[in-house]
């Protein structure tokens, strides 16, 4: 059963914290993208993967640190630097990193900081 | 950089009634137009796409309508049923974003029955 996987689906900390948040696929993809969902806005890029050992900033990166070293995980690491970390945080991935490849995303890591 | 706005921001509709999401996006040079269902607590779906070749496309009670020219496109729901009420979210890939999403802000779609 194919598909993305985000652990835990729940996580609190407190402020000044480092946080890892899991991403891990099965779906062969190459593509890997995060994103943070406040209420009342869309979804806003933090880093996205076309390839393993490669990534990229998305528009709102300061504060987050991601890897790549295995195709199918790309974990997202929010860092104390972060100014306003709670929020819901998405993983999703494609089967390329061109625009016309549907993107599949996970279940989604709520994270309460305070 | 590219700017995707979504009308409305949340859309009551009797079941059986059509519901229609606006969005426009200002990068000219955009070829993808997906829209993705959200359920509540879970991640979004893609529902239906078009690419800025294709004016229209269907798929059941679910349509997607694209003006290039206007810099518009539109999510149609026929019919709509109580399973229908998610969060739907529309997204365009500008050319200058590197040929990634830009996602609209969202439309909360209630279907009372």
């Amino acid at each position: 059963d194919g598909g993305i996987t985000q652990s835990p689906k729940y996580l609190f900390r407190k402020e000044g914290q480092n946080v890892t948040l899991s991403c891990e696929q099965n779906l062969n993809h190459d593509a890997m993208y995060w994103y943070r969902q406040d209420p009342g806005q869309g979804l806003r890029l933090i880093y996205y993967s076309q390839i393993v050992n490669d990534f990229q900033k998305g528009d709102i990166a300061e504060g987050y640190s991601v890897s790549r070293e295995k195709k199918e995980s790309f974990p997202l690491t929010v860092t104390s630097a972060q100014k306003n970390p709670t929020a819901f945080y998405l993983c999703a991935s494609s089967i390329d990193p061109g625009p016309a490849y549907e993107q599949y995303f996970g279940p989604g890591t709520r994270l309460t900081v305070t | 950089g590219e700017n995707v706005e979504q009308h409305p921001s949340t859309l009551s509709v009797q079941e059986g009634d059509s519901a229609v999401i606006k969005c426009t996006y200002s990068d000219s040079a955009s070829n993808y137009f997906p829209w993705y269902k959200q359920e509540l607590g879970k991640g979004p779906q893609l529902i239906i796409d078009i690419r800025s070749n294709v004016g229209e496309k269907k798929d059941q009670r679910i349509a997607v309508t694209l003006n290039k020219t206007a810099k518009h496109f539109s999510l149609h729901i026929t019919e709509t049923q109580p399973e229908d009420s998610a969060v739907y979210f529309c997204a365009a890939s500008p050319m200058e974003y590197g040929n990634k999403l830009v996602f609209g802000a969202g439309t909360i779609l209630r279907v009372k029955s």
